[in-house]
């Protein structure tokens, strides 16, 4: 187990609505990453936080946004949901020692439906 | 043109066979290289990191080409239970952005 947990684990919205991922990083780190990982795809890079600040963004249109707490746990947020958000979302964290050599510590996801 | 490509397989071969994968980069100022793992439905996990000098785990051997930009990971001897989805990642940005391709499938038969 990497210690970084998810919620909700499955989730199921409609067109239009807006959604709230969560995830607890690890103990010690203080950096969360967010992915968003379609069927077959590998994880495409959404945006990371360090210390409560966005720290790096991919590709992703501003309906996507995020939150890091003083404690480090993160919340996804993505509004006017499209059917091509239906993904696999997951939360990634590490500090600044792990993620420079590449260890990031992954949750085991939380798997978005839009109907 | 996605900044990290792999081949996506599948690859299908037996148990105890040798089998290799490549990747490539767009960014040349990628500055880390890494494998990592996915089995079905689970999280991704590190495997091993990647150096210019090349190096070596186990059954499993990585190789970075600057030059070409390009990844390799070569698996010897290989185990049904290294069936799995391999994912080749580059990180730049004071590792800020760590990028994944799309992975290559690998199943290995008895």
């Amino acid at each position: 187990e990497t210690g970084v947990t998810q919620s909700p684990t499955h989730l199921i919205k409609t067109r239009g609505q807006q959604v709230t991922l969560r995830c607890s990083s690890q103990s010690g780190h203080n950096t969360v990453s967010w992915y968003q990982q379609a069927l077959g795809q590998g994880p495409q890079f959404i945006f990371q936080y360090y210390r409560e600040e966005e720290n790096g963004r991919g590709n992703f249109p501003p309906r996507f946004s995020g939150l890091q707490f003083p404690n480090y746990s993160s919340e996804l947020n993505v509004n006017a949901l499209e059917l091509d958000d239906s993904a696999l979302y997951l939360c990634a964290s590490s500090s600044r020692t792990s993620a420079n050599t590449g260890e990031l510590f992954f949750g085991e996801g939380s798997r978005l439906t839009v109907l | 043109r996605k900044e990290v490509e792999q081949d996506p397989g599948p690859f299908n071969v037996p148990e105890g066979a040798t089998v290799a994968f490549n990747c490539t980069y767009s960014n040349s100022a990628s500055q880390s290289f890494f494998w990592y793992r996915q089995d079905c439905r689970k999280e991704p996990k590190l495997l091993m990191s990647v150096y210019s000098s090349g190096n070596e785990d186990g059954r499993f051997t990585a190789q970075l080409n600057r030059a070409s930009q390009y990844i390799s990971l070569l698996i010897r001897d290989s185990k049904l239970s290294d069936s799995a989805t391999y994912l080749c990642v580059a990180s730049y940005s004071s590792a800020s952005k760590i990028i994944f391709g799309s992975g290559t499938r690998l199943s290995i038969r008895p």
